[in-house]
Formats: structure tokens, sequence, C-alpha cells
């Protein structure tokens, strides 16, 4: 059963840092790997969606890579902005579009 | 475009009740998906549709039932409430299921007492 894990929980940094948030899975067989943003009381944005054969996209300030070697992903994100502060998840798709989800990463952006 | 919308928002049930989530696209999606969101537990699929007239389990069906009379609604059923059942649901909807991205609906928070 494939379990997906995201490190650190909550991450709290100053505007305009660049910074890296982890996800890790433990079945390497997978369609694509997705990452999501939530807003509180909202629903999931989709930000970025790689599919098995590629090694990362990127959209705007957001790059995200896969390993599917090692079971990793990252998000990066550029220049950070209050406005990025949300709950960041990520998921696996090991049956086209069965997700398993990451339990998030709190991301709080000071001004 | 309205793309997921789930109602009610928000729902207060007693032990043994029965309700009704209705999930409505307009983007013409094949696929839909009803989730449940707790803390510490992520969030985990209950039923999902590949197309109308066809539901299937997901990774949490007990005490769910789920219709898809048409393409375009997806209806989650909880027959006899529990207090285990306590939590944010999720509609989503994706045009296939070869990597296409979900879209997910703003969430009904249900409490049973």
């Amino acid at each position: 059963k494939q379990e997906v894990t995201q490190i650190p929980a909550a991450l709290s940094v100053p505007e305009g840092e660049n910074l890296v948030l982890n996800c890790s899975f433990t079945d390497s067989a997978i369609y694509n790997l997705q990452w999501f943003r939530q807003d509180p009381g909202k629903g999931l944005t989709s930000l970025l969606l790689i599919q098995s054969s590629q090694r990362e996209q990127t959209s705007g300030r957001l790059n995200a890579s896969l390993d599917k070697s090692s079971g990793r992903s990252t998000l990066y994100i550029a220049a950070s902005q209050p406005g990025d502060s949300a709950t960041y998840l990520c998921a696996a798709d090991n049956a086209g579009n069965m997700l398993t989800f990451g339990g998030g990463t709190r991301l709080m952006v000071k001004p | 475009n309205a793309g997921v919308t789930q109602t009610p928002k928000f729902r207060v049930l007693k032990t043994g009740q029965s309700m009704t989530l209705l999930c409505a696209q307009d983007m013409n999606h094949e696929y839909m998906y009803w989730y449940r969101q707790d803390p510490g537990m992520g969030l985990r699929l209950i039923h999902y549709s590949v197309g109308e007239g066809t539901t299937a389990k997901g990774e949490v069906p007990d005490g769910y039932n789920v219709s898809r009379l048409k393409k375009q609604n997806f209806l989650l059923g909880l027959e006899s409430a529990a207090p285990s059942q306590t939590s944010v649901y999720f509609c989503a909807s994706s045009y296939s299921f070869l990597g296409t991205p979900l879209h997910f609906g703003n969430g009904t928070r249900l409490t049973v007492t």
C-alpha cells in the first residue's frame, strides 16, 4: 500500500525566501505525482502534475521535481510572498487518479 | 464557470440520521470522486465514478453509498450517521484518469453528535 509523507508538517519563513517542500512515497510504481494548495476552509487547487516519465514541471515561481527511484518529490517556491501562505499537499497516483495524499505542509510566509 | 459545487457547506446530524451530499460539476468531466479529510489522516478516497451510471469503492467506503445518475452530479449518502463520520467531505472531478488534474469543490463540514 502506498504511503506518502510530507516533512516538515509546518514551516514559517520571511517574505522573499526561496523554500523547498518535501514529499516522499513508498511505492515508486506511480503514474504521476501531483501537488496541491489548500487555503483554510477551501478545497484543493491543483498546482503541478508531474508524469512518471518527467523529471520536473514549472509554473511561474513554482518548480516541482520527481525522482521515482528514490521515492521523492520536491516543490520549490521562489521568492516567497505572504500570499503563498497555505497548506501544500502532494499526492501519488498509482492507479489512474486514485490518489494517495500526504498529510501536507502548512506554510506561513511572514511579511 | 462554477467548476465543482458542493451543497450543503455545513451540516450537523444526530447519530442515526441520514443525509445526502450533492456534488455538481459543469466541466463535462467523466470522473468524479468523494474524499474525506480528517486531522492526522489526510484525504482518503471514499467512492469514485468513472462515468454516468457507474460507481466504485475507494479506500474507506463503509457507511457510505453513492449514485451517479447524471454525468454532472455525484451524490454521497449516509444512511445512518455515526460520530466517526464527522469530517470534511470533498468532491472532485477530472477529465480522465490519465494524469489529468483533479478539480475540487470547497467541501462540506459535517458534524455527527
